[in-house]
């Protein structure tokens, strides 16, 4: 079995500020790793994914994630928010395959202007 | 670009009442996912489809919940009857038959509010 773990349900910054979102993983087998994005009342959209090669990945809007295999990590980052980026942020798992994706609770990002 | 189309976008009812959920996925796309999104959660599997046969329904709960997709394209979700928890955002996904990881693509969700 895998799990999400989001340590962050809630990450208010400053316009302008750098963040980091936090996520931890656990799994048997090897992993594809997903960041997705949700804007209020509406589903939800990929930030960016990570498949395999380099550990570093960026995705739309500015934002990064880099996989860290001995610490089960995968944290997204932006070097400068925006007011846009207010929504919340869900970290997903799968296992090869099969794509079905298991899911963190969930962090909000409120952007302070 | 093309996307997962669900409907309703909204619907309220009262429990014990019967509510049915229409997705219509990306053309092509084999695989089909509908999920449960309650509020301040994290979406949660419910029923997994491979063309029109179902491959992972463990955490459907069979005795109000079903699921359909008889031609192997868009699908239905049916609960009957709602109870009060089972108000929540009900997203529909798919994605492609692409060997390795293929990324999903959700709808915009169905909110049901059961009063």
């Amino acid at each position: 079995a895998q799990s999400v773990t989001q340590l962050d349900s809630q990450v208010p910054v400053f316009e302008e500020a750098p963040v980091e979102l936090r996520c931890n993983y656990s799994s048997s087998v090897s992993v594809y790793l997903f960041w997705y994005v949700q804007y209020p009342n509406q589903g939800l959209q990929l930030l960016l994914k990570y498949l395999s090669g380099s550990t570093l990945v960026k995705g739309i809007n500015g934002f990064e994630a880099e996989f860290n295999k001995s610490q089960t990590s995968f944290h997204l980052r932006k070097p400068s928010v925006h007011i846009s980026d207010t929504a919340e942020y869900f970290c997903a798992v799968s296992n090869f395959g099969n794509e079905k994706l298991t899911f963190g609770t969930g962090t909000r990002l409120t952007i302070i202007p | 670009e093309a996307e997962v189309a669900q409907s309703p976008r909204y619907k309220i009812t009262e429990k014990s009442q019967a509510v049915a959920f229409w997705c219509d996925p990306i053309s092509g796309h084999a695989t089909l996912y509908w999920y449960r999104q309650i509020l301040g959660q994290g979406p949660e599997l419910l029923v997994q489809f491979q063309d029109e046969s179902v491959v992972d329904d463990s955490q459907l709960p069979k005795d109000r919940f079903s699921a359909e997709r008889l031609k192997g394209v868009d699908s239905t979700l049916k609960i009957q009857p709602a109870e009060l928890g089972d108000s929540a955002m009900y997203l529909c996904a798919s994605s492609g038959r692409a060997v390795g990881a293929n990324v999903l693509t959700f709808g915009a969700g169905s909110r049901l509010t059961v009063l």
